[in-house]
């Protein structure tokens, strides 16, 4: 059964460093999306990705962040300049669409800021 | 904005069903979905129900639908050690913004 990949699963990098959390989306699915969360707390939406180019995005997602799709099959996630705080997981997920279709997540990234 | 809660721990026997609740703020909800995660695994779209039911059945699961007082709840019937796992209680609104939004994850243990 085809899944989303994240790699890698556990990334440690200190403040001020930057990140670029990697996933490969299933493919034939055309939205991407990138979630978040931190220990504790809720997933929280940060940005989806269509036609290469963000269709949404919530108020987390700053100018710290941006998205790419360089190729056909990846889909990554930077962090400019980290801070303690985006220490979290990350969950990139795709979907065929968006109303109605389920959006198939992956197995996450851990991003720990020292 | 829309919040959703859950508990965060569920602890049950082998066997006993599990029932697992979330509430929800935003009366505009159109889907309610439950995703669970295994460890090492990622979220993995279990049931949904749409806002027009009460109640639906898939094998062991039961997901109710109380919209009058946004709760939604899944019960897991003959529970198993496999079911442990971390469930998410999620909700979006028709039209709009197709992005679901999720409760912090009930961690549902199963002991023998």
């Amino acid at each position: 059964e085809p899944e989303v990949t994240q790699t890698p699963s556990h990334q440690v990098t200190q403040m001020g460093q930057e990140v670029i959390l990697r996933c490969v989306p299933i493919s034939n699915h055309l939205y991407f999306y990138w979630y978040r969360q931190i220990l504790g707390q809720k997933v929280e939406f940060l940005v989806s990705f269509y036609n290469n180019e963000i269709s949404e995005k919530s108020e987390i997602f700053d100018d710290q962040f941006s998205v790419e799709r360089p190729d056909g099959s990846n889909f990554t996630l930077k962090i400019r300049s980290t801070k303690l705080e985006d220490s979290a997981m990350y969950f990139c997920a795709s979907s065929e669409a968006t109303q109605n279709y389920e959006q198939y997540f992956g197995p996450g990234t851990r991003l720990t800021v020292t | 904005g829309e919040d959703v809660e859950q508990s965060l721990f569920l602890s049950v026997r082998e066997g006993d069903s599990s029932v697992i609740n979330c509430t929800y703020t935003d009366s505009s909800s159109t889907y309610l979905y439950w995703y669970k995660q295994e460890p090492g695994a990622g979220l993995q779209l279990l049931t949904y129900i749409f806002s027009n039911m009460d109640m639906k059945q898939d094998q062991r699961l039961t997901v109710l639908l109380n919209k009058k007082d946004k709760h939604l709840s899944l019960r897991i019937a003959d529970t198993q050690t496999g079911d442990s796992a971390i469930y998410f209680c999620a909700e979006r609104a028709s039209g709009g913004s197709y992005i679901p939004t999720f409760g912090r994850g009930t961690s549902l243990i199963v002991h023998p």
